[in-house]
């Protein structure tokens, strides 16, 4: 367990609807990273939170957006959802202190089919 | 600059082969290179780390290569097993704008027979 929360586990929608993937981060750790996960593919980068603030962007559509709350968890919104937009969805989050870079904790991710 | 070249993309290999998995970066300022390991339906788990003041770490079967003038990083997997059938990703971080950038390689899907 590596103690990075994500709800739902599974998610079946229409093409159209609007989705919310939430993730609660490690205990202690700041920020927050959203990365997609087609089937057979890499981790694709959408974006980072770091204690409430977005800190990088990677390929995230426009029909997505995502945020930070002061609790530290962190939600993906998905909009306009296309039949493309299946895929694992996952958190991870890190503690982000020091001058050197650390561990990266993934969550079990959220699948989402759009049927 | 900022990518991670992971190579091969898939790999099959007899129970008790040394499966190894290379990777190479471009950004000299990474200071870390973990290694994820992937189950199908599951979220990648981190395997091994190695930074670039040592040119090898080992964790059980487990052994990073490092080589800092070549710019390259390899993953062994000693005295494979079935059960080592997962993908497998490297990655380079370092810090950025007082957090930490990851950039992750493409992944190798590695198979054990039995």
């Amino acid at each position: 367990d590596s103690g990075v929360t994500q709800t739902p586990k599974h998610l079946i929608t229409a093409t159209g609807q609007r989705v919310t993937l939430r993730c609660s981060p490690r205990s202690g750790d700041l920020s927050v990273y959203w990365y997609q996960q087609s089937l057979d593919q890499g981790l694709q980068f959408l974006i980072q939170y770091y204690n409430g603030e977005e800190r990088a962007k990677g390929n995230i559509l426009e029909r997505f957006s995502a945020q930070q709350f002061p609790d530290l968890h962190s939600e993906l919104n998905l909009s306009s959802l296309e039949l493309g937009d299946s895929a694992l969805y996952f958190c991870a989050s890190s503690v982000n202190s020091g001058r050197l870079t650390g561990e990266l904790f993934f969550g079990e991710g959220s699948r989402l089919t759009v049927l | 600059q900022q990518q991670v070249k992971q190579s091969p993309q898939s790999l099959i290999v007899q129970k008790g082969g040394i499966p190894i998995i290379n990777c190479a970066y471009e950004n000299t300022a990474f200071d870390y290179f973990p290694w994820y390991q992937q189950f199908p339906g599951k979220g990648p788990a981190l395997l091994i780390a190695i930074r670039p003041d040592v040119s090898e770490k080992k964790e059980g079967r487990f052994t990073i290569s490092f080589n800092k003038s070549a710019k390259q990083f390899s993953l062994h997997i000693m005295d494979s097993q079935p059960g080592d059938s997962a993908t497998y990703f490297c990655a380079a971080s370092v810090v950025y704008s007082g957090t930490y950038k990851y950039i992750f390689g493409t992944g190798t899907r590695l198979k054990v027979l039995a």
